[in-house]
């Protein structure tokens, strides 16, 4: 069965600290994906990977950055957290392929910045 | 640039009653469009999915049919349950590059027994 877990179910930061929100999926694809989670916003991408090293920004990157040492594990990084970084956040994965086009998303990990 | 439209929520119904969410999209080329359903405390799960025109997905009783004309996905059930009880988004992706995925806002659809 494909798994994508996250580090945390919830977490409660503050105002200015670095967090790191951590993916790992054990599927091997090489695309993955961070998004952010609001109420009547839908899901909004943040940044994705197509492999090691390599990422790309997604529509809302700012104050936001990424890393991706091995293939199975895609960190998100927040440099300064800041109150309006208050949300849900996804992982997603997804094989390689332009046929293989569905993401596979983790549980979510629920940030609440003081 | 891509985005989906979906009807407003939130949808209150009764168990067994006919279920509707609206999707229309805007894209360039041939897009894949999906719905995907959220449950309570979880991630998303993929519910279905269409990869051309006139392609019908389904699954545990849900249907959608990719209509380009309408440039519409549209969600249908027949006999909703309680158990249906989630938040549901429907989303697209394009037919080339990293194919990310654009969600429309979610509906959040309760079902009282």
């Amino acid at each position: 069965d494909v798994k994508v877990t996250q580090s945390s179910r919830y977490l409660v930061k503050r105002t200015g600290e670095k967090v790191f929100l951590e993916c790992v999926q054990d599927m091997d694809h090489e695309n993955m994906f961070w998004y952010r989670q609001d109420p009547g916003l839908g899901l909004r991408l943040i940044y994705f990977s197509y492999d090691v090293k390599m990422k790309e920004k997604g529509d809302i990157p700012e104050g936001y950055s990424v890393s991706r040492e091995k293939k199975e594990r895609f960190s998100l990084i927040l440099e300064s957290a800041s109150t309006n970084q208050t949300s849900m956040y996804l992982c997603a994965s997804r094989p390689p392929g332009l046929s293989n086009n569905e993401q596979f998303f983790g549980p979510g990990t629920r940030l609440t910045v003081l | 640039g891509n985005s989906v439209t979906q009807m407003e929520g939130p949808v209150t119904l009764s168990e067994e009653a006919f279920l509707t969410i609206n999707c229309t999209y805007t894209a360039t080329g041939y897009p894949s469009l999906f719905w995907y359903v959220q449950y309570p405390g979880e991630g998303l799960q993929l519910l279905l999915k269409a990869t051309k025109a006139d392609d019908k997905g389904s699954n545990k009783g849900f249907e959608a049919t990719y209509r380009k004309e309408t440039t519409s996905f549209h969600l249908e059930k027949g006999s909703v349950q309680v158990s249906d009880s989630a938040v549901y988004f429907c989303a697209l992706t394009s037919s080339w590059g990293a194919q990310k995925l654009v969600f429309g806002q979610g509906t959040r659809l309760t079902i009282n027994p």
